[in-house]
């Protein structure tokens, strides 16, 4: 079974609102990665953050991860019909575990124009 | 500076037959890591090659074998298809430095769509 847990499966917003997924996992971490994907395509690297960390921003990405909670957010700001696609957290449980990432099934956000 | 590319884009098989799957890692990247991913689901691991050897292997059977050649590319075999092998296979290339740390981000490439009739 997938360590990850997206929520919700389906997101639909208009251009310009918010959009918040958020994940939960079972097991300790090394890291948490949150990914993109449009329509079954290869998968585009949003952000990375650590266990140790608490929150990170990436331009209109903003990522909180909760270890005691084992749950982690993703807020796209200010939405855009460009930000449509499915996305996906992922875990490496330890650093030597670097690459061997599991993932959740993802959350598919429409975002309309 | 190519990121990721694998050959190739769409393959359609029968059952019992057998495919190769090739991926090129980004320029500069020592490890390349396979993921399957099925319709409508997250991508699964099946296994990570890091100088030429395979390092890290997930649930997969042993029909799943793999490659890595002096270049850092790698190749996927899958041997006695079934119907349930029909997914997306994705490879993702890294930079491992086990000695100096990890880097952890990993680059994928497009995937390849297999197809088992």
């Amino acid at each position: 079974s997938q360590q990850g847990e997206e929520d919700p499966q389906a997101l639909s917003i208009q251009e310009g609102e918010n959009a918040t997924m958020n994940c939960s996992y079972k097991t300790s971490i090394n890291n948490l990665q949150w990914y993109r994907q449009n329509s079954g395509r290869g998968l585009v690297h949003l952000i990375l953050i650590r266990s140790n960390e608490r929150e990170k921003h990436s331009g209109r990405l903003r990522v909180t991860l909760d270890t005691s909670k084992k749950s982690s957010s993703l807020l796209i700001t200010a939405s855009r019909a460009a930000d449509t696609a499915s996305y996906f957290c992922a875990t490496d449980a330890t650093s030597l575990n670097a690459g061997k990432s599991t993932f959740g099934d993802g959350t598919t956000l429409t975002v309309k124009p | 500076d190519a990121g990721v590319t694998q050959s190739p884009t769409h393959l359609i098989k029968t059952r019992g037959q057998q495919v190769t799957l090739r991926c090129s890692p980004k320029s500069g990247h020592d490890t390349v890591s396979w993921y399957q991913q099925a319709l409508g689901q997250g991508p699964q691991f099946i296994f990570q090659y890091y100088e030429e050897e395979e390092r890290q292997r997930g649930n997969f059977p042993d029909r799943f074998s793999g490659h890595q050649f002096p270049n850092y590319s790698s190749e996927l075999n899958v041997n006695a298809l079934l119907l349930g092998d029909s997914a997306l296979y994705l490879c993702a290339s890294s930079s491992l430095d086990l000695t100096g740390g990890l880097q952890e981000t990993q680059y994928f490439g497009p995937g390849t769509r297999l197809l088992v009739l």
